[in-house]
């Protein structure tokens, strides 16, 4: 079975501070690692992912995040937090594999205090 | 405009009274899926489908029911909803079903069951 993990609730940031959202994960076979934002009363939006490749992958809006394989880690970041940036953030991950299962973790809710 | 779209948007409904939750995208995508969104629980998958015709159950699959007859739409039956189907609904979609595409997400139904 595959699962991920934020281990934060919430996570609040000074504007113009660099941010971090973290997530583990937990998969047999290779990872495909995304990361989703969700604004209020919207979808989900799709920030980014890793597939392959450089371990330092670069989504939209300025977001970043670091592919770790020894600490099975994908952990969101960005140097220089904007307001407009507070919205509910969604790592998830699928086995190279399969078709079925995109498994999302449980949300990290983001404020980027002015 | 690309989009996924759901209807209704929101919904309040008796338990046992049959619902269904349309969606739609036109971006020519393969695979569908739904999933439910609850507080601490991040996404689900309920159900998902590789193409016409083809669909298979995901995490959550008791109580729900899907078709997928044309290409573009990919409905959510409830045929005997019950409270603890209160949820936020998602409705999403990809390209193809190999792992690496990303989703795209409809903005949601909130249903209610009392």
């Amino acid at each position: 079975a595959q699962s991920v993990a934020q281990p934060e609730d919430q996570v609040n940031v000074a504007e113009g501070n660099p941010l971090t959202v973290k997530c583990t994960y937990s998969v047999s076979g290779n990872p495909y690692l995304f990361w989703y934002v969700q604004y209020p009363n919207r979808g989900l939006q799709f920030l980014l992912k890793y597939i392959t490749g450089d371990n330092l992958v670069k989504g939209s809006y300025g977001f970043e995040a670091e592919f770790n394989k020894s600490q099975t880690s994908f952990h969101l970041k960005k140097p220089s937090a904007l307001v407009s940036d507070s919205a509910l953030y969604f790592c998830a991950v699928r086995d190279a594999g399969s078709a079925r299962q995109l498994t999302f973790g449980s949300g990290t809710q983001l404020t980027v205090l002015p | 405009e690309a989009q996924v779209t759901q209807n209704p948007r929101y919904l309040i409904t008796v338990t046992g009274k049959k619902l269904t939750v349309t969606c739609s995208q036109n971006m020519n995508h393969e695979y569908m899926s739904w999933y439910r969104q609850d507080p601490g629980l991040g996404l689900r998958q309920i159900y998902y489908s590789m193409n016409v015709e083809v669909t298979d159950k995901g995490d959550v699959p008791e109580g729900y029911k899907v078709s997928r007859k044309e290409k573009r739409n990919f409905p959510l039956i409830l045929e005997s909803p019950s409270p603890n189907q209160t949820s936020l609904y998602f409705c999403a979609s990809s390209f193809g079903w190999a792992a690496s595409y990303e989703q795209y997400f409809g903005p949601g139904t909130r249903l209610t069951v009392t």
